[in-house]
């Protein structure tokens, strides 16, 4: 079974508009982090955005927040008042156990284009 | 310097040949991961060391593909008889290992790899 799955492999959004990225994950260890990444065209990944399974509250930071569901096992990546530069492809990622170091679990990532 | 740093940032190489791309982590981290990601695709676990712990290996996707991390710092992948399905982009990260925390991986600018 896919440990991260994102269900929307490309899409556009007009700028200025909110965008959501799905991002559903499978696990059965209580402790886990969640995490998002921009790639890009060229190439770098920058990282956005992390969520811990026990945190009480969605992350935010800046124009980016996570509509964590613990229940559905799925976090969500809101960008709040796209901009042309969010282009990019966008990929979930999520770390189980407790460990930092322990290994990072990539989706397949969403396109997203934003329209002037 | 500050970053993950990758080299070389691009290889060419024949059918046949061995290759070895490297990769110098972040100064303290002790997380190190190995990705590869083909055009267009997600990331593809290869192979993590953290620490003195025993890598992870089980990305690897043949006994041609090895790995190696020397003094907890610089690692090399190393391929040996290249075919030309290994053309992609490998990308490395490294992290901090926290027992709480994020612990983000930071990634480098990748090798891309073509076999001709």
């Amino acid at each position: 079974a896919q440990k991260i799955t994102q269900t929307q492999p490309g899409m556009f959004v007009q700028e200025k508009e909110a965008v959501t990225l799905d991002c559903t994950y499978d696990t059965s260890d209580p402790s886990y982090g969640l995490f998002w990444y921009k790639q890009p065209s060229s190439g770098e990944m920058i990282f956005l955005i992390y969520q811990g399974s026990y945190d009480q509250q969605n992350a935010t930071e800046g124009r980016y927040s996570l509509n964590f569901q613990k229940a559905r096992k799925s976090a969500n990546l809101v960008i709040s008042a796209s901009q042309l530069g969010d282009s990019a492809m966008y990929f979930c990622a999520m770390r189980e156990g407790r460990a930092a170091g322990n290994k990072l679990t990539f989706g397949g990532g969403t396109r997203v284009l934003v329209k002037p | 310097g500050a970053g993950v740093s990758q080299s070389p940032s691009n290889k060419v190489t024949e059918k046949g040949k061995d290759v070895e791309l490297r990769c110098d982590p972040i100064s303290g981290h002790t997380a190190l991961y190995w990705y590869r990601q083909s055009l267009g695709q997600g990331l593809e676990f290869l192979i993590y060391f953290q620490g003195n712990s025993a890598p992870d290996k089980s990305g690897l996707p043949s006994d041609r593909f090895s790995a190696e991390r020397t003094g907890g710092s610089v690692s090399t992948l190393t391929i040996q008889r290249t075919q030309q399905e290994d053309s992609a982009v490998y990308l490395c990260a490294s992290s901090l290992a926290l027992v709480r925390g994020r612990g983000e991986a930071f990634f480098g600018q990748g090798t891309r790899l073509t076999v001709v």
